[in-house]
């Protein structure tokens, strides 16, 4: 089944180390969406891509970056993570179009020591 | 600037019917987003509005109200299993979606 995959399912770092998370697509949809989602809030955007037309969120940190190599593909590299990075992230994806629904993958459950 | 607001918690009893309100000020808007997130896992689409009225989907139905920035999710017939969370997103010109707190729905015996 076409689908968006994030792996892993569950990732642990330790404070300042770099970490990368990754998200791949079978939909062949041209944006794809980064999402911070802590405890009981909602979702906040992080940056997104249209085709490779990177769109960085203003009031993200310049400690997360992004990398999308092709269609398919998508990572979130996050330098040097903090206890306040904890989180579960997740990757999107949506077709061009007013009203075009967004496709998660079952995300990445973040966790700092 | 951008503003959703859901109630944070709401409780109903299995078979009965619950409204979930959303309120939105957004820039660009483009449509009004439902979704339902089970603990620990990702959002999954329930129903989408971009014009005033009532969207009916089997036991969920939503609303909008435009001139309002208003939406409601209907979920009639409740079941155990839709206790979750319920996010509204509102879609914004530039591919945006901007998500509301959620509400957090208990459906009790």
């Amino acid at each position: 089944d076409a689908m968006v995959i994030q792996n892993p399912r569950y990732q642990v770092t330790q404070f300042g180390k770099p970490v990368t998370l990754s998200c791949s697509q079978t939909l062949n949809h041209n944006v794809m969406y980064w999402y911070q989602q802590k405890s009981s809030q909602a979702p906040k955007l992080l940056f997104h891509y249209y085709d490779k037309d990177f769109n960085n969120e203003a009031d993200t940190p310049d400690n997360f970056q992004s990398r999308r190599p092709n269609t398919s593909f998508c990572f979130l590299d996050i330098r040097s993570p903090g206890l306040g990075d904890a989180a579960m992230y997740l990757c999107a994806t949506s077709r061009e179009g007013t009203n075009e629904k967004l496709f998660f993958g079952s995300g990445t459950q973040l966790s700092v020591l | 600037g951008q503003n959703i607001d859901q109630p944070t918690e709401m409780t109903a009893t299995e078979g009965a019917i619950v409204q979930i309100n959303c309120t939105y000020q957004t820039s660009g808007f483009n449509g009004l987003f439902w979704y339902q997130q089970h603990a620990g896992e990702a959002p999954t689409f329930l129903s989408y509005n971009v014009l005033d009225g009532l969207e009916e989907k089997g036991r969920f139905s939503s609303f909008l109200s435009r001139s309002k920035g208003y939406s409601y999710l209907l979920l009639k017939e409740l079941q155990m299993k839709d206790s979750a969370s319920y996010l509204c997103a509102a879609h914004q010109a530039g591919q945006n979606f901007v998500f509301g707190p959620g509400t957090r729905l208990s459906v009790l015996p």
